[in-house]
């Protein structure tokens, strides 16, 4: 099986900008979840889907919004960028079983 | 609210057994887990336990729960400079429930 998959690897953008981000999951896993690592903060949840609805949703602002699609891909969407949202984003899937698959994340540096 | 805490750093031998320590101090966490996170990666579910256990195996992975004292930890047998990482335990309430994550351990093995 595939692992989850996270595209793009690398991002620069400038402040003020949007970006998006996409995961596709493993092959038959229905949750998605976002979550955004930076040194200060670490691990922080962002939001989560299943079956396309956003089941769980993080203490973030309203920037941040994401959607998963009906082949459980996902893409998180962040708008006007600040240099604080510069991180590493990482996507992780789940169907049954025990514990997340994270994929290699996507490095955003906003400038 | 729920905290995971971790040491931030341990330097082992190759050889050596290691130990990596946390603590959670939300009583109904009922998944615990420990991740791996090599340099430039992503996170990978090394094994984890469930609150009604105390003990749970795995090759040279050895995961201890004290649920009274809300402590888990990780001892990894026969270290290999391989393992160097930053280490991660986290914690969820349910099977589907978001991950609270520590803030990493980094572990350090020297030949």
């Amino acid at each position: 099986k595939a692992g989850v998959t996270q595209t793009p690897r690398y991002l620069i953008k400038t402040r003020g900008q949007q970006v998006t981000l996409s995961c596709s999951p493993i092959s038959g896993h229905r949750s998605v979840s976002w979550y955004q690592q930076t040194p200060g903060q670490g691990l922080q949840f962002l939001f989560e889907y299943f079956s396309e609805t956003q089941r769980n949703k993080g203490n973030f602002p309203g920037r941040f919004s994401g959607r998963q699609f009906s082949n459980s891909r996902s893409e998180m969407n962040v708008s006007t960028l600040e240099l604080g949202d510069s991180a590493l984003y990482l996507c992780a899937s789940k169907d049954g079983g025990y514990g997340y698959t994270f994929g290699s994340g996507t490095r955003l540096t906003v400038v | 609210g729920e905290d995971v805490e971790q040491s931030l750093f341990l330097s082992v031998r190759e050889g050596d057994s290691s130990v990596i320590n946390c603590t959670y101090t939300d009583s109904s966490s009922t998944y615990l887990y420990w991740y791996k996170q090599e340099p430039g990666a992503g996170l990978q579910l090394l094994t984890y336990i469930f609150s009604n256990m105390d003990m749970k195996q795995d090759q040279r992975l050895t995961v201890l729960l004290n649920k009274k004292d809300k402590h888990l930890s990780l001892r990894i047998a026969d270290t290999q400079t391989g393992d160097s990482a930053i280490y991660f335990c986290a914690e969820s309430i349910q099977e589907y429930s978001t991950l609270t994550f520590g803030k990493g351990t980094m572990l350090l093995v020297s030949p």
